[in-house]
This record gives structure tokens, C-alpha cells and sequence, in this order.
């Protein structure tokens, strides 16, 4: 079936830092591909999404481009402030229409 | 702007006293769902609707129920509530299309303590 494995967390870096958050996936034919975000006692929220090989989905300095030779999904911003701590969830939904989420990963970044 | 809206945003209630949690939508999407999230997991799809049709996971309890009045609005109906069914309740709509990969956006989530 269907399967996501996102970075194990949590992860812990310093304001400005780089952060990447790995994801890798299998999936039966070719799934759309989102990053979703959670703030603390919040629901989740889009922070972006690819639908087809090579597209690069971007949001609030947040990127990642879907790579179909690797099957990965990686989330990358280039320098990462306070308020982006939160637990950070990749998913995918193929023609089942059932999303399918990773384990989340939770981002702590210290002023 | 168009949204998911769930009311309360917290509930309490005793253990095996019936509880309702209500989500509306302003997306006009024709799918609703009903996630259940423990603390530090992924949610857990409960059930959904797609227009009036009623699809239900395998192993979702059947404590739990749903109803979906119209469009707009969905319920989730909890019997008997036990200490187990804690959690943070999430609803997400998505425009079901050709293509089969409907982006789904979530509200902001009930949590629901069991006392």
C-alpha cells in the first residue's frame, strides 16, 4: 500500500538556520504530494503541495520539489524563525483519494 | 475568506455521556471528513462523505457516527464516549475531481477531553 516516511524528530535548530525535513514515499501510480503544518493546539494547515514529477511547490520561504527518481518530497527553507516551530506532517493522496500521512516531524528553533 | 470552521474548539465531557462535534465550510466542496489525532500522531481518517454518500474506515468504532445535513455542515456523533476516544477531532473538505487527488484543507480542530 501506500506509504510515507518523513525524518524522525524532533529536530532542533538555532534562529536563521537551514532546515531540511526528509520525505520519502511508495505509492501506486503518481500521487499528489503535500507538506502540511500543525502549530501547537491548532489543526493542520497546507504549506504546500506538488502535483507532478519536477514540480516545485513553494510557500513562506518553505520549498520542496517532487522528485520522482527518489521518490522524495524533502521540505526546505533556507533560514527559519521561531514562529515556524510546529510539527510538520508530509502526505500523499493517489486515485484511492485517501491521504496518506507520515509519522510528522517536530521543529523547535530557539531565538 | 472561505474556511473550515469547527465548533468548539474545546469539549469536555464524562465518560458515556453522548457528545457532538460540528464542522461547517464555506468552500462549497463537495467532500467532508473526520479525522481523529492522538498526541503525537498523524490523524486518523474516521470517515467521510462525499455529497450525501456515506463512506466509514474499516476500523473505525461504532461509537462513532456522522451525519451531514446539507452541504455546508457535518457532525460527528460520539454514543458513548470512553477515556480512549481523547483526542483532537479534525474535519477537511477537498473538491472531489477527475483527476482523483483532491487537496484537502482542514479546520482548526475540537479537542475533546473525556472525564
Amino acid at each position: 500500500g501506500d506509504s510515507v516516511t518523513q525524518m524522525e524528530g524532533p529536530v532542533t535548530l538555532s534562529e536563521e538556520a537551514f532546515l531540511t525535513i526528509n520525505c520519502t514515499y511508495t505509492a501506486t501510480g503518481y500521487p499528489s504530494l503535500f507538506w502540511y503544518v500543525q502549530y501547537p493546539g491548532e489543526g493542520l494547515q497546507l504549506l504546500l503541495k506538488a502535483t507532478k514529477a519536477d514540480d516545485k511547490g513553494s510557500n513562506k520561504g518553505f520549498e520542496a520539489t517532487y522528485r520522482k527518481e527518489t521518490t522524495s518530497f524533502h521540505l526546505e527553507k533556507g533560514s527559519v524563525q521561531v514562529s515556524d516551530s510546529a510539527v510538520y506532517f508530509c502526505a500523499l493522496i493517489t486515485l484511492a483519494r485517501q491521504l496518506t500521512f507520515g509519522s510528522g516531524t517536530q521543529l523547535t528553533v530557539l531565538p | 475568506d472561505a474556511m473550515v470552521i469547527q465548533n468548539p474548539r474545546y469539549q469536555v465531557t464524562q465518560f458515556g455521556k453522548p457528545v457532538t462535534l460540528s464542522c461547517s465550510q464555506t468552500l462549497n466542496h463537495n467532500v467532508m471528513y473526520w479525522y481523529q489525532q492522538k498526541s503525537s500522531q498523524a490523524p486518523k481518517l474516521l470517515f467521510h462523505y462525499y455529497d450525501k454518500d456515506f463512506n466509514n474506515e474499516a476500523d473505525t468504532p461504532d461509537n462513532f457516527q456522522s451525519r451531514r445535513p446539507n452541504t455546508s455542515f457535518c457532525f460527528l456523533d460520539i454514543r458513548s464516549p470512553g477515556l480512549g476516544d481523547a483526542a483532537m477531532y479534525l474535519c477537511a473538505t477537498s473538491q472531489r475531481s477527475g483527476t482523483g487527488t483532491d487537496t484537502q484543507y482542514f479546520g482548526p480542530g475540537t479537542r475533546l477531553t473525556v472525564l
